[in-house]
């Protein structure tokens, strides 16, 4: 089935710092979305990306998909506390399968 | 959220128990999926349905059954499992099967002894 890889799986971050998360795929996707999940908690869906390049932000997160639809990040800026948890991406392809990555779980130093 | 319920929220098994796990979604979707997240393993998922018909079966073994009486209800029987099933099973629904957004339950946390 497909395969999306996400890099980093860890990410230590100091407070205040900046970090991205990528996830690539070796097929073309149709769309991606992102999802967080706190510790102890679920997946919650963030957003969704369709089109080549689209770029979308919330607040400190923004999300880019790449040009060839083939890879995506997750930058997050000025990291917080309320950041800490695991980053799923979720690709889906042309024949309308969901995948999800392995997923980047970011701890928060103070 | 409460869009997606599952009961129980905690489980402890013997491996000689029958148990059910039970989600609910209130979103009026047709999908629902049930999926296995074991510690520092990604997502596995393990069954698709689709307006109550089973879409798809990722290899799961017997011991765990599912059943989908209405697109509102998904259940889950477990029988003789075995401690590796120790995990958290997580529920989701989505509009339809093909890919689009999936709204997850708070997941039930087994403990198989």
């Amino acid at each position: 089935g497909q395969q999306v890889m996400q890099i980093p799986q860890y990410q230590h971050v100091q407070e205040g710092e900046d970090f991205t998360t990528y996830c690539n795929s070796s097929t073309t996707l149709s769309n991606i979305q992102w999802y967080k999940q706190r510790p102890g908690g679920h997946p919650v869906f963030l957003i969704q990306l369709v089109k080549s390049g689209e770029v979308k932000k919330q607040k400190r997160l923004t999300f880019q998909f790449g040009e060839a639809k083939k890879n995506s990040s997750l930058h997050i800026t000025a990291t917080q506390t309320t950041d800490v948890g695991t980053y799923f991406c979720a690709a889906r392809s042309n024949d309308y399968k969901l995948s999800f990555g392995a997923g980047t779980t970011v701890t928060v130093r103070a | 959220e409460t869009g997606v319920t599952q009961t129980p929220r905690h489980l402890v098994m013997g491996m000689t128990n029958k148990k059910s796990l039970k989600c609910e979604q209130h979103l009026g979707h047709n999908a629902m999926y049930w999926y296995k997240q074991s510690a520092k393993k990604p997502l596995e998922l393990m069954f698709v349905y689709s307006l109550e018909e089973r879409v798809e079966n990722n290899s799961v073994p017997s011991r765990f059954s599912p059943e989908c009486p209405n697109s509102s209800h998904l259940f889950l029987h477990l029988h003789t499992l075995q401690p590796e099933d120790s995990a958290l099973y997580l529920c989701a629904s989505s509009q339809g099967p093909g890919g689009e957004t999936q709204y997850f339950g708070p997941g039930t946390r087994l403990l198989v002894l």
